[in-house]
């Protein structure tokens, strides 16, 4: 998984507590993405970083904030979970944020919100 | 409308047959197309990229870009079991976009 490495791999949690997902590389690619993935609606875009301490939404960015003060590591934080959040969670990564955005994608996260 | 569709199927073809798996997208400033491969419960893994319009070979795969019709498609020839997977399309732009935009992914078994 290009060096990915996704914590943790499964989590159940219950409406209305705060997760953490992490998301950590050894690779020093400067892009990270998280991503959600969802039976009809493919990988949709959360959240992404261009640098550390530079990051910006994406296009389901609602109920999550994301972080990264160092450039191995991603977190993505559920502030407050809810049952719509259930889904699988993964993370990428890439060395360029131009038009060849090849990007690496790490094993996943299953959360569960109850 | 959504920028890039693709039949999420379930498909299924014996072992052995040409595989044809399709997108078509919207955007015409698209210029980089990608496949992706999925196993169950795994991450996805890049399988090939193109750049433009063409064709690009590798092995049994073979990806093909058609802009004029906003098409792409990846061929799987010798298809074999191992092949069975979700296969996700997804495009990028040329001017400074930092997302990729992906197809709904299409499930694929290959029977023995």
């Amino acid at each position: 998984d290009a060096g990915i490495t996704q914590s943790p791999r499964h989590k159940v949690t219950e409406t209305g507590t705060p997760v953490t997902l992490r998301c950590h590389q050894t690779e020093n690619h400067r892009y990270m993405y998280w991503y959600r993935q969802d039976p009809g609606h493919g990988l949709r875009l959360i959240h992404y970083s261009y640098g550390v301490k530079d990051t910006d939404k994406g296009e389901v960015s609602d109920g999550y904030s994301v972080s990264r003060s160092k450039t191995e590591d991603f977190l993505l934080t559920l502030e407050s979970a809810t049952s719509s959040q259930t889904s699988v969670y993964f993370c990428a990564i890439s060395d360029s944020g131009g038009a060849k955005n090849i990007q690496y994608f790490g094993a996943g996260t299953r959360l569960s919100v109850l | 409308q959504k920028e890039v569709e693709q039949d999420p199927g379930p498909l299924s073809v014996p072992e052995g047959a040409i595989v044809s798996l399709n997108c078509t997208y919207s955007n015409s400033a698209f210029q980089y197309f990608m496949w992706y491969r999925q196993y169950s419960r795994k991450g996805p893994e890049l399988l090939m990229y193109t750049y433009s319009s063409g064709n690009k070979e590798d092995g049994r795969f073979t990806a093909q870009v058609d802009k004029s019709s906003k098409y792409i498609s990846l061929f799987i020839r010798d298809s074999q079991p191992s092949d069975s997977a979700t296969y996700l399309c997804a495009m990028s732009v040329v001017q400074g976009a930092q997302k990729l935009v992906f197809g709904q992914g299409t499930r694929l078994t290959i029977n023995p």
